[in-house]
């Protein structure tokens, strides 16, 4: 089977950096994605690691370490609007496995 | 680009009936598409992929008679829930596989079903 484990609730401030850490099991998988959603609405695709490395999408990185089975996710510039849940996945060839997901709380 | 669409947004429907979800790829055609339900403050749990004519591929303990798939066209599939219970009220939300990329994945807005 595949599981995902994630920290249920992180609370950082605004203007500063969080890093959401993820490890998982798995007999396999194409990748690690990261999914945010925020109360009420529908997951948004925030990025993917198909490789082992840090990949970087504006305020947003995603690092990968298959030999650690490890992910996480960092926000940089924290503002008031990241305030959400953000899911890492287990990225299949055409399927997704949600983790269990981390709420995040930005506060002033 | 790549928007996906439910209708409804939200339902309440008394025990015993039956309610039809809609999930519509607006701009782009979607072979694939995916249900997923999700309690409150809990993960997305995946119920079934929905294949464009053919049969749904349901996850292990997700009932096919209850929730019935239809994927009629390339951007159309309907979720049914049958003789719905109490318990089957939550958060039901679809996606579709993008066109550029296989790993990202459109999530509709979700349908919110409450059964009395």
């Amino acid at each position: 089977g595949q599981s995902l484990e994630q920290p249920s609730e992180v609370t950082a401030v605004e203007g500063a950096i969080v890093q959401i850490n993820c490890t998982y099991q798995t007999s396999g998988f194409y990748g690690l994605s990261w999914y945010q959603q925020h109360d009420g609405g529908a997951p948004t695709f925030l990025s993917y690691n198909a490789l082992d490395g840090l990949e970087e999408t504006g305020r947003f990185s995603s690092f990968l370490s298959r030999s650690d089975s490890y992910g996480y996710l960092l926000l940089q510039e924290l503002q008031m609007k990241d305030s959400a849940s953000y899911f890492c996945v287990l990225t299949g060839a055409n399927n997704l496995f949600f983790g269990t997901g981390t709420r995040l709380t930005v506060i002033p | 680009g790549a928007v996906v669409s439910q209708h409804p947004s939200w339902v309440i429907c008394k025990s015993g009936t039956s309610v039809k979800i809609e999930c519509r790829s607006l701009d782009f055609q979607a072979t694939t598409m995916f249900w997923y339900r999700q309690f409150p403050k809990q993960s997305l749990m995946l119920m079934a992929t929905s294949n464009e004519g053919s049969k749904a591929t349901y996850e292990q303990g997700v009932e096919k008679d209850k929730f019935l798939i239809n994927h009629a066209s390339l951007t159309l599939s309907t979720l049914t829930v049958t003789s719905a219970h109490p318990e089957d009220s939550s958060f039901y939300i679809c996606s579709a596989s993008g066109t550029q990329s296989s790993y990202e994945q459109y999530f509709g807005p979700g349908t919110r079903l409450t059964v009395t």
